[in-house]
């Protein structure tokens, strides 16, 4: 079955560093990739996705590539601040599966001042 | 893009009760998808939810304890019935029009004493 193994948290950075969310999967067919974050006391957010493979989702800074030969979906940002505090969720739907999504078990980040 | 609205937002009931939760979807879809995040978890799919169809439970979820109703494509329910404080969580609810994209509600905290 499909699976969706990402970095264990929490991860503490200080602003400006670098950040790196190791994403990796597991599925059949030909998945979509996503990046959801959570702010503290709030709902998911689609922070990127990407839907084939070579394909780069951004937003906010956020960059991830999909990689089919290492099966990765790696999420980075050059140069985090503190409003990045957050939970990121790393999360795959399967062709078939009409938006159903597998996700990961979740990667705290706190960044300080 | 779907605009989801989830309501209640939040709430607090007494064990032995049962709480439904109702999700709005601003188009229609096919299906619609209620999950489950324990606090400090990551995100579990509860059910799928076709409409004119028993929806479909994912394994260690059950119908008399997550009941659930879909009369049309722009609406669904969730309830949580005998609550217990191991049911405290927040539930949400997702729409996914097509497998590259996942839309969700803002979710509801339910908190059981």
């Amino acid at each position: 079955g499909n699976s969706v193994t990402q970095m264990e948290g929490p991860v503490t950075l200080s602003e400006e560093a670098f950040l790196t969310i190791n994403c990796t999967y597991t599925a059949t067919g030909y998945p979509s990739l996503f990046w959801y974050v959570q702010y503290p006391g709030e709902g998911l957010q689609l922070l990127l996705k990407a839907t084939k493979a070579d394909d780069k989702g951004s937003n906010k800074g956020f960059e991830a590539t999909y990689r089919k030969e290492t099966t990765s979906f790696h999420l980075e940002k050059g140069s985090v601040q503190v409003s990045d505090s957050a939970v990121y969720f790393c999360a795959l739907s399967d062709s078939d599966s009409w938006g159903k999504l597998q996700f990961g078990a979740g990667t705290q980040v706190v960044v300080t001042p | 893009s779907a605009v989801i609205s989830q309501k209640p937002s939040r709430d607090i009931c007494q064990r032995g009760t049962s709480l439904t939760i109702q999700c709005q979807v601003d188009s229609q879809v096919t299906m619609m998808f209620w999950y489950r995040q324990q606090p400090g978890q990551s995100l579990t799919l509860i059910a799928t939810a076709n409409q004119g169809s028993e929806a479909t439970y994912e394994s260690g979820f059950v119908i008399d304890k997550f009941p659930i109703s879909r009369p049309n494509l722009t609406f669904s329910t969730l309830t949580v019935s005998n609550m217990s404080p191991e049911d405290s969580s927040i539930y949400l609810c997702s729409v996914g029009p097509t497998h590259t994209e996942a839309f969700f509600g803002q979710g509801t905290r339910l908190t059981v004493v």
